[in-house]
């Protein structure tokens, strides 16, 4: 079976600080990775992915995902947080197999200030 | 395109009631599955729907069915509700093209039990 370990439940960062939210998953078979974010009352956003090639991914807007198979990680990161940032934010894999069942953590509230 | 939709937004119930959850897909996808958040968790997968039959399910009781309609829309029904059943659910959908199907979810019914 697979799991997703998202240890921060709340990140307060002010603006313009950089930021670090942490993933970790737990896995015997190989699985894509992605990040979701969900503003206030509405559904998920497929924020960035990993599905194969370059461990580094980016997102248009100045987030960015580094895949570490060794330590089965895959922290987002951004160098200068907004507030229009502020969300939670919900790592998650799925298994390289027929259905595309998303397993997810249970999210980071990334929480900007002024 | 209008991307996933489902209806209603808000729905308030109470226990032992049967409550019935609509979701369209987006436009060339034919794959939806259901998922439940409940309130500071991450989505839960409940089941996946692929030429109108149950492809794969997640650790849910009976008491949660599915149906998925030739226009590849689909039904959540949930039977003798509970308190615990409160939650958002959320509905993604996705296609074949590409060596990934990644999911588009909608905005989510929030399923109120009282």
């Amino acid at each position: 079976a697979q799991s997703v370990t998202q240890l921060d439940s709340q990140v307060p960062v002010f603006e313009e600080a950089p930021v670090e939210l942490r993933c970790n998953y737990s896995s015997s078979v190989s699985v894509y990775l992605f990040w979701y974010v969900q503003y206030p009352n509405q559904g998920l956003q497929l924020l960035l992915k990993y599905l194969s090639g370059s461990t580094l991914v980016k997102s248009i807007n100045g987030f960015e995902a580094e895949f570490n198979k060794s330590q089965t990680s895959f922290h987002l990161r951004k160098p200068s947080v907004h507030i229009s940032d502020t969300a939670e934010y919900f790592c998650a894999v799925s298994v390289r197999s027929a259905t595309n069942k998303l397993i997810f953590g249970t999210g980071t509230l990334l929480a900007v200030q002024p | 395109d209008a991307g996933v939709t489902q209806s209603p937004t808000h729905l308030i119930k109470t226990r032992g009631q049967q409550v019935t959850l609509r979701c369209s897909p987006k436009s060339g996808h034919d794959t939806v599955s259901w998922y439940q958040q409940a309130l500071g968790q991450g989505p839960q997968f409940i089941f996946q729907y692929y030429e109108e039959e149950e492809r794969q399910r997640g650790n849910f009781p009976d008491r949660f069915s599915g149906h998925q309609f030739p226009n590849y829309s689909s039904e959540l029904n949930v039977n003798a509700l509970l308190l615990g059943d409160s939650a958002l659910y959320l509905c993604a959908s996705s296609g074949l093209a590409g060596t990934y199907n990644e999911q588009f979810f909608g905005p989510g019914t929030r399923l109120t039990v009282l």
